[in-house]
């Protein structure tokens, strides 16, 4: 089956610790994103990747960092100096230059306490 | 910057037609979506629309494109209780890489 995945579904962590949420994706897409969603709140963009070894900040990049050496994976890192990191993340690919629509995956809920 | 505006909760009864209302304030929005999230799950696209078009039909879901006022609008035709969901409406921003989302619309379908 084609589609996103994401790893785990639950998270838990101790302040401080630095964290790494996985995504992986077999649709040979080129675009990825992650954006995380707050309790009533939309959806907002932290980082995206057009293109393997290239990635770019999104609106609350602050505390976060990615990479992408695969087409297929773009994991995020939670880093302890990411104020309020509790939140559920999501990541979302997309086709090539001329596709307009994102797909997403199940989602991570990260908790740190 | 962008903002994409939603009404947060929309109570129908089973078999009634849902209207979930959108507005925006980029006008060179040149993508316009709909997205549905079940609880604890992902996004799921339901349908989108060029700024060129005014209407899109697909099966029970109709979407209206109002440009000038920046309204959008989903209508679900014969609501379903397994239409109850969040609904989330989206718009490109400085191309298609990046969207803006609203704060999506809590839909509950009741007998």
């Amino acid at each position: 089956d084609g589609g996103i995945t994401q790893s785990p579904k639950y998270l838990f962590r101790k302040e401080g610790q630095n964290v790494t949420l996985s995504c992986e994706q077999n649709l040979n897409h080129d675009a990825m994103y992650w954006y995380r969603q707050d309790p009533g709140q939309g959806l907002r963009l932290i980082y995206y990747s057009q293109i393997v070894n290239d990635f770019q900040k999104g609106d609350i990049a602050e505390g976060y960092s990615v990479s992408r050496e695969k087409k297929e994976s773009f994991p995020l890192t939670v880093t302890s100096a990411q104020k309020n990191p509790t939140a559920f993340y999501l990541c979302a690919s997309r086709g090539g230059s001329l596709s307009y629509e994102q797909y997403f995956g199940p989602g991570t809920r990260l908790t740190v306490t | 910057g962008e903002d994409v505006e939603q009404s947060l909760f929309l109570s129908v009864r089973e078999g009634d037609s849902s209207v979930i209302n959108c507005t925006y304030t980029d006008s060179s929005s040149t993508y316009l979506y709909w997205y549905k999230q079940e609880p604890g799950a992902g996004l799921q696209l339901l349908t989108y629309i060029f700024s060129n078009m005014d209407m899109k039909q697909d099966q029970r879901l109709t979407v209206l494109l109002n440009k000038k006022d920046k309204h959008l609008s989903l209508r679900i035709a014969d609501t379903q209780t397994g239409d109850s969901a969040i609904y989330f409406c989206a718009v490109s921003s400085g191309g298609y890489n990046k969207l803006i989302f609203g704060a999506g619309t809590r839909l509950a379908v009741h007998p």
